[in-house]
């Protein structure tokens, strides 16, 4: 299964509303990510987990709360976002041995409107 | 971490080879050279990578200059399914600060 899942594919939320994405992987990958994509921009890293520990923030606002409840899911939890978060969210996963081959697996992505 | 450069745009002609340029002449000596794509609205997907050899797999060939400066993507017969943006990306290879830092990429489009 080299497959990297996330859901929902499309959500539509208020400024006051409470979201959460989800993200999963079954590759035994031990390094996760969020990226945040924006119309004909390229992906902008925004949080990195290393074996379960939040190893890297990209200065990304508290409105964003990310959570890697174990080793093959990555939450990322959004409150009180504005329309300019409006973006398409996308997760990755790669092993973190140099052993290993490094590539990583990117989902489709869910596709964020803030209204 | 290392940047890189890419022309914004590219066309090709179907059934002939693609050749995408990048630049990274600040390039470190433990940074490996990666390629991925996005096509339209889909996830970036991975293509090769290589650190200093010359790599081919089934999806595509790497060349990487001697002095590891600059690399060339080939797609050696491109079909209309290659039509997607292709980043350059240098990296380190794995341990905890193993991040993908996306550049603007090259639009390629595989014309009829």
């Amino acid at each position: 299964d080299t497959e990297v899942t996330q859901t929902p594919k499309h959500l539509v939320m208020g400024m006051t509303n409470k979201k959460s994405l989800k993200c999963e992987q079954h590759m035994g990958h031990r390094a996760m990510y969020w990226y945040k994509q924006k119309a004909k921009k390229p992906p902008e890293l925004m949080f990195v987990y290393s074996y379960e520990k939040l190893s890297i923030n990209e200065s990304v606002p508290s409105r964003f709360s990310p959570e890697c409840p174990n080793s093959s899911l990555l939450n990322l939890h959004l409150h009180a976002l504005q329309p300019e978060d409006s973006a398409l969210y996308l997760c990755a996963s790669s092993p973190l041995k140099v052993r290993e081959n490094t590539e990583a697996f990117f989902g489709q992505g869910t596709r964020l409107t803030v209204v | 971490d290392a940047k890189t450069t890419q022309p914004p745009s590219m066309d090709c002609a179907e059934g002939r080879a693609a050749n995408l340029p990048c630049n990274h002449s600040t390039i470190s000596g433990n940074e490996y050279v990666y390629w991925y794509r996005q096509i339209h609205s889909q996830g970036p997907q991975y293509i090769i990578h290589g650190l200093k050899n010359n790599e081919t797999n089934e999806m595509a060939s790497l060349i990487i200059t001697e002095d590891r400066k600059s690399s060339t993507l080939i797609l050696p017969h491109a079909t209309l399914r290659d039509t997607a943006v292709y980043y350059c990306i240098v990296s380190p290879r794995g341990g905890a600060t193993n991040k993908l830092i996306f550049g603007t990429g090259t639009l390629l489009a595989v014309q009829p």
